[in-house]
């Protein structure tokens, strides 16, 4: 059975980076996409990138200056990078994999969801 | 990016009922859209894929239907564990888009 427990700091400075991690367990990293979803009362469902086995990455274009996502197969963990961060990157960020059914890919197992919150 | 519009944006209705939520995308997916179902402190639970296929433990008493612009989730016979808020998704293309979300509540 497939889980995703991810951790990170809540409480951020504006200006400050936000960095988060999932530990991916009961699967490896081939064949997925290991992605970054957040949701904010503002906007709702955003997704912020997505990086796959070989390291390959893909960003939202609004995101794509600040963010960066990297994983560690080692560890079987992947991680988010935010720079930046301002009161507008206040949101509930989750962690998901994005595995392929029939044709397409979609986010079938999603992480427990970590509050960060940027203010002074 | 492709733009997912929901409608409506919230829908009372009883145990029992019938509820149809439909979702626009601003340009062709063919049938890569999926829905959402979330409960208030969780995450997303996938419940349809490629519009129209259940998820593995998903009661049949959802469905999805559409393609190409246009798409349909319909509940019935709502349970008590329906309500909650339902999102659309396109796996077209990245960057991945959701729509705003519909939010079904006891009437």
């Amino acid at each position: 059975q497939v889980h995703l427990q991810q951790w990170g700091a809540g409480l951020l400075k504006p200006s400050e980076t936000l960095s988060l991690t999932c530990g991916v367990y009961g699967e490896s990293f081939s064949r997925n996409y290991w992605s970054w979803i957040r949701q904010s009362p503002g906007k709702g469902l955003e997704w912020i990138g997505e990086i796959n086995h070989s390291g390959s990455a893909n960003y939202s274009p609004s995101l794509k200056s600040r963010v960066a996502i990297s994983l560690d197969t080692s560890k079987k963990q992947f991680s988010l990078r935010l720079s930046s961060v301002t009161a507008a990157d206040t949101a509930i960020y989750y962690c998901a994999r994005k595995h392929r059914y029939s044709y397409a890919y979609y986010f079938d197992y999603w992480g427990q969801g970590t509050l960060v919150t940027v203010s002074s | 990016d492709i733009q997912m519009t929901q409608s409506p944006s919230s829908v009372s209705a009883s145990v029992g009922d019938r509820v149809t939520i439909t979702c626009r995308a601003s340009q062709g997916i063919n049938t890569w859209l999926a829905w959402y179902q979330q409960k208030p402190g969780k995450a997303p639970d996938l419940l349809i894929y490629a519009a129209s296929t259940l998820q593995s433990g998903v009661p049949s008493r959802f469905s999805g239907s559409g393609s190409g612009t246009d798409f349909t989730l319909t509940i019935t016979s709502l349970q008590p564990e329906d309500f909650a808020t339902y999102y659309c998704q396109q796996a077209d293309s990245v960057p991945h888009t959701f729509g705003q979300g519909t939010k079904l509540q006891i009437k």
